[in-house]
């Protein structure tokens, strides 16, 4: 079974600039989590979807970041204008609906605002 | 805000040492998970705790939920360099929210 799938893997832009990350979850997952991991810290989480509709936001910087997940599979989270301290790891996580809450994490993508 | 604090932050022990990470909350949690993250990889689920007093042992690895639910511990036995990560806890509420609220880490190093 395929596991999560992220893109792209680093990104590395200047503050003021746009960005978007994308996540496919594992087959079948109905709920996506979007986390924001700063260095030295445990994954904070911004978005939580349950197909294509908003469970939880209410970390989310809505000033700046967004996240869609249109057809209910994949996801993007955006970020417009990016500062400098959103520099983190952006992981995304699925798990099934009427399961335990194992989440399953993609490797995540590692940003880096200059 | 539920807050999940771990200890220690960082561990630097010899191979065959054993060790223990502590996950403290004044929150009641329905279920307390374990992960292991490695540079470059998403955590990855070690095992998940729901009952009060509750023991789980995964090989070397000893799980323990407080019984109060708010705390819980990782002993590691013999530690060796494979067990060398960065160990989160996360704690689970049983509301249809789901998402997990994560301690901010205990950064295992086992020097060979």
């Amino acid at each position: 079974e395929a596991g999560v799938a992220q893109s792209p893997r680093y990104k590395i832009i200047e503050k003021r600039q746009s960005v978007a990350f994308w996540c496919n979850p594992i087959s079948g997952h109905a709920t996506l989590y979007w986390y924001q991991q700063i260095l030295g810290q445990g994954p904070k989480l911004l978005i939580q979807f349950q197909n294509n509709g908003v469970v939880d936001d209410s970390q989310l910087p809505k000033d700046r970041f967004s996240a869609e997940r249109l057809k209910g599979v994949d996801s993007t989270l955006k970020i417009q204008p990016a500062k400098l301290e959103d520099s983190a790891v952006y992981l995304c996580a699925s798990s099934q609906l009427s399961s335990s809450d194992t989440q399953y994490f993609g490797p995540g993508t590692r940003l880096t605002v200059l | 805000t539920q807050l999940l604090e771990q200890s220690p932050q960082f561990l630097s022990i010899q191979e065959g040492e054993n060790l223990t990470v502590y996950c403290n909350s004044s929150s009641v949690f329905s279920s307390l998970q374990w992960y292991r993250q490695e540079p470059g990889e998403g955590p990855v689920l070690l095992v998940t705790v729901v009952t009060g007093g509750e023991v789980k042992k995964l090989k070397r690895l000893t799980f323990q939920f407080g019984d109060a639910r708010k705390d819980s511990s990782l002993h590691i036995t013999a530690a060796q360099p494979g067990d060398t990560g960065l160990y989160l806890c996360a704690g689970g509420k049983d509301t249809g929210r789901r998402a997990l609220t994560f301690g901010s880490g205990t950064r295992l190093q086992v020097q060979p």
